[in-house]
């Protein structure tokens, strides 16, 4: 059974850094590329950034991101990281990771963590 | 960046009912298209990709068409389980975005 696990989020200030995590087990981790996509309260969906199983491919970020979010795995320990820098108030959101369907970045993301609550407050 | 729409952004419906929600794109996204339902408190979940394929498991009432940059997604008999928020995303290229989403409500 695939499962995601995320953790690391948390009550943080503006101009922080945070770093999640996301432990995965039920499938061969390095296989897929992984995603994280964040939901700010009460809203929608929004895409942050994306990495090939591999890690050695691109990263993909959105542009709400790029420059302050780092995406990387460690397909040793079946983990993938988001490191958030300079962090806004704008970027308060459940935060999920969630896997795609092939190696390759795609962007059909088949399966889903419960999620992770960062908030950017002070 | 593309644009993703969805129309309406509530819908009430009873048990029973057939229900079609729409998606429009800015651009044409070919067939790159994914539709989600989240229900209250729950992570997103697959329900079709390449706008018309079922993911597996996934209820045949579920159904997807559409290319271009029109879309729809319809459930042809409205289930109690079926109540959620529906997103469709694209996928074309490598900067993803998601329409704002569309609540079925019991009507």
């Amino acid at each position: 059974e695939v499962q995601l696990l995320e953790s690391g989020g948390g009550l943080v200030q503006p101009g922080g850094s945070l770093r999640l995590s996301c432990a995965a087990s039920g499938f061969t981790f390095s296989s897929y590329a992984m995603s994280w996509v964040r939901q700010a309260p009460g809203k929608g969906l929004e895409w942050v950034s994306a990495l090939s199983g591999s890690g050695s491919g691109n990263s993909y970020n959105a542009d709400s991101v790029e420059g302050r979010f780092t995406i990387s795995r460690d397909n040793s320990k079946n983990t993938l990281y988001l490191q958030m820098n300079s962090l806004r108030a704008e970027d308060t959101a459940i935060y999920y990771c969630a896997k795609d369907t092939w190696e390759g970045v795609r962007g059909v993301l088949d399966y889903w963590g419960q999620g992770t609550l960062v908030t950017v407050s002070s | 960046d593309i644009q993703m729409t969805q129309s309406p952004s509530t819908l009430s419906a009873s048990v029973g009912d057939r229900v079609t929600i729409t998606c429009r794109a800015s651009q044409s996204i070919s067939s790159w298209l994914a539709w989600y339902q989240q229900r209250p408190g729950k992570a997103p979940k697959l329900l079709i990709y390449e706008a018309s394929t079922l993911e597996t498991g996934v209820p045949s009432r579920f159904s997807g068409s559409g290319s271009g940059t029109e879309f729809t997604l319809t459930i042809s008999s409205l289930q109690p389980d079926d109540f959620a928020t529906y997103y469709c995303q694209q996928y074309n290229g490598y900067s993803w975005t998601f329409g704002q989403g569309t609540k079925v409500e019991i009507k």
